[in-house]
């Protein structure tokens, strides 16, 4: 059984480029969650995707987007980086919605995105 | 919006003591808290979790306490370890997995 799995591991773009983060969720799980860790602070939810839809947003401004594919791997789009955005980026995977006390969502080691 | 905070940045102890994690919350409506556990170049990994109709959940060397009418939740990690020096993240949610509220984090280091 794989882990949760992140590509690129560290990523530098400039202000006003667009990026893209991967991410494989473990196997089994139909369920990627994406959230920004900025430094000091903890990781703050982004976005959610079950089954290929989105199923609940953060407080992100919508040049933050994803996708979640057939397979249930997913991938966060930032168009016009801002410097603000540089942060470590975690995805987590779960199995089904589910909800409660049992939690069995996993993280991937993230991506160190830097916006200079 | 803070909903979950972690006031302590940092606590140190020594090997084979109590370390006690504080997190509180403004929340009411939070159904379940988690500790997650992070080691650097690592994604956190989940240590705890309580239902919020508990007060109490113990795995192992670890117990988690939850006071609704305060709105405050700790961890109590018992003996401490070497191991257990990391990032230590409460969490909050309500409904479905995933959708977490994090803390700031505690950086425990525990010394010899």
């Amino acid at each position: 059984e794989t882990g949760v799995t992140q590509s690129p591991t560290h990523l530098i773009k400039t202000r006003g480029q667009q990026v893209t983060l991967r991410c494989s969720s473990q196997s089994g799980h139909n369920t990627v969650s994406w959230y920004q860790q900025a430094l000091g602070q903890g990781p703050q939810f982004i976005f959610q995707y079950y089954r290929e839809e989105e199923n609940g947003r953060g407080n992100f401004p919508p040049r933050f987007s994803g996708l979640q594919f057939p397979n249930y791997s997913s991938e966060l789009n930032v168009n016009a980086l801002e410097l603000d955005d540089s942060a470590l980026y975690l995805c987590a995977s779960s199995s089904g919605l589910g909800g409660g006390a049992q939690e069995t969502q996993y993280f991937g080691p993230g991506t160190r995105l830097l916006v200079l | 919006d803070q909903q979950v905070k972690q006031n302590s940045p940092s606590l140190s102890v020594q090997e084979g003591r109590i370390s006690i994690l504080n997190c509180d919350y403004t929340n009411s409506m939070f159904d379940y808290f988690l500790w997650y556990k992070k080691y650097p170049a690592e994604g956190p990994t989940f240590l705890i979790s309580i239902s919020s109709i508990k007060d109490k959940n113990e795995d192992g060397r670890f117990t988690v306490f939850l006071n609704k009418s305060a709105k405050h939740l700790s961890l109590h990690i018992v003996p401490s370890q070497p191991g257990d020096s990391a990032v230590y993240f409460c969490a909050a949610g309500k409904g479905s997995w995933g959708k977490l509220q994090f803390g700031a984090g505690t950086q425990v280091v525990v010394t010899p």
